[in-house]
């Protein structure tokens, strides 16, 4: 079966320290794949999505970045993390006909 | 632009009756739909996906698609308690997920 496996569940960071957030996909190939934020009482807004190895199309100018380094892995980083970062990540694998989304990830940065 | 535009509420409904979600979007091209249940501080769930025109039904659940109108929507019979969450609606075009910012749903005991 399809899964889409997202880790860090919760991250307490300092302003200013790294990120790292990974997502795996399980059970296909090349699928495109999304970072979504989530901030407290707003919906989902686009940060990044690939649709194969190397291929990232930003949607917002932030303080992130994005890497799909293989074909089942998509990475979302900072080199320093603002207050402003914190929120809800959710990553999302469009494994038609739908879409499956990660555990999410809650993001305090303090 | 394309955009997908939901109510952001809050809808609130008596237990038993009936909560009408409602979405509209803009690209024409879209081809599938779906709505998403999240609960506070999860990870949004799939509840129904609707792909043509019409009324698709799953339990208690009824999707309603109206390409022509540029809508879908999300009817919940006899609405519980538990089904009080934030309901996602999205719409999926091309290479992309396009999803509205939500509508709050509370169903009253």
């Amino acid at each position: 079966s399809q899964t889409i496996h997202q880790w860090p569940a919760t991250l307490v960071q300092p302003v200013g320290s790294p990120l790292s957030l990974e997502c795996t996909v399980e059970g296909t190939s090349n699928p495109n794949l999304y970072w979504y934020r989530q901030a407290a009482g707003r919906g989902l807004q686009l940060l990044f999505y690939s649709v194969g190895i190397g291929q990232i199309s930003s949607e917002v100018p932030q303080n992130l970045s994005a890497s799909r380094p293989q074909d089942r892995q998509f990475i979302l980083s900072s080199k320093k993390l603002l207050l402003s970062d914190s929120g809800f990540y959710l990553c999302i694998g469009d494994l038609r006909p739908r879409a499956f989304f990660g555990q999410g990830t809650r993001l305090t940065v303090v | 632009q394309k955009e997908v535009e939901q109510n952001s509420g809050p809808l609130s409904v008596p237990e038993g009756a009936i909560a009408s979600l409602n979405c509209t979007y803009s690209d024409r091209g879209s081809q599938s739909f779906f709505w998403y249940r999240q609960y506070s501080g999860k990870s949004p769930e799939l509840i129904m996906s609707i792909y043509s025109n019409g009324d698709k039904e799953d339990g208690r659940f009824t999707a309603q698609l109206n390409k022509a109108s540029q809508y879908v929507s999300l009817l919940i019979r006899d609405s519980q308690p538990s089904d009080s969450a934030t309901y996602l609606c999205a719409v999926n075009e091309g290479n992309q997920f396009y999803f509205g910012t939500g509508t709050s749903l509370t169903v009253i005991p």
